[in-house]
């Protein structure tokens, strides 16, 4: 079945560091999406990506959509405590089944 | 704001027994989906549900499974006989349209022991 890998596992950072996490689907997707979940939170949508080469922008956050829709990143510039979390990319087929990444885990440190 | 809410937020349970997780979904929404997550793994797939029937499910969802709509409000999951490693936080999301194009909006969770 699909598998979405993300790396790295775990990431901790300097306040003010960049950080980026890498997406990996072992097929092509129709649309990724990135979800933020806070420790001892739920998963909270961030952004969803449908064109292959797209790239988005909300604030310090960049996120682009590989040319050949089976990657993804997000990336993270002048980290804040704010920050912290496990990030999350997910994607669908096509079908109703979005799977989620193995998530990476961002620790933000004065 | 609107707000997908799960009942229990937390259930303890012998091995062997039926669990009913409960989820009240975004009212204006079509997709619902059930995802469990073990405590620091990653968000699991278990299965989504639209027009009163399940669209899709994982290998994860088996015969021990099984999703309601019971009336126009409620969402629930029942597990029939609980098994150690069904410990997990579960979560119930749901979509104005399907995952192709649609945000999940997840609830808090329920989070489920098996002693």
């Amino acid at each position: 079945g699909q598998q979405v890998m993300q790396i790295p596992q775990y990431q901790h950072v300097q306040e003010g560091e960049d950080f980026t996490t890498y997406c990996n689907s072992s097929t092509t997707l129709s649309n990724i999406q990135w979800y933020k979940q806070r420790p001892g939170g739920h998963p909270v949508f961030l952004i969803q990506l449908v064109k292959s080469g797209e790239v988005k922008k909300q604030k310090r956050l960049t996120f682009q959509f590989g040319e050949a829709k089976k990657n993804s990143s997000l990336h993270i510039t002048a980290t804040q405590t704010t920050d912290v979390g496990t990030y999350f990319c997910a994607g669908t087929g096509g079908g109703n089944k979005l799977t989620f990444g193995t998530g990476t885990q961002l620790k933000v440190e004065l | 704001e609107p707000e997908v809410t799960q009942t229990p937020s937390h259930q303890v349970t012998q091995m062997g027994q039926e669990v009913i997780l409960r989820c009240v979904p975004i009212s204006n929404h079509l997709y619902f989906y059930w995802y469990r997550q073990i405590l620091g793994q990653k968000v699991e797939f278990l299965v989504s549900f639209y027009n009163n029937e399940i669209s899709e499910k994982s290998e994860i969802f088996d015969d021990q499974f099984s999703v309601e709509r019971p009336d126009g409000s409620n969402f629930t999951l029942k597990i029939r006989s609980t098994k150690l490693e069904d410990s997990a936080m579960y979560f119930c999301a749901s979509s104005v349209i399907g995952m192709v194009t649609g945000e999940l909006f997840f609830g808090e969770g329920s989070r489920l022991t098996v002693l």
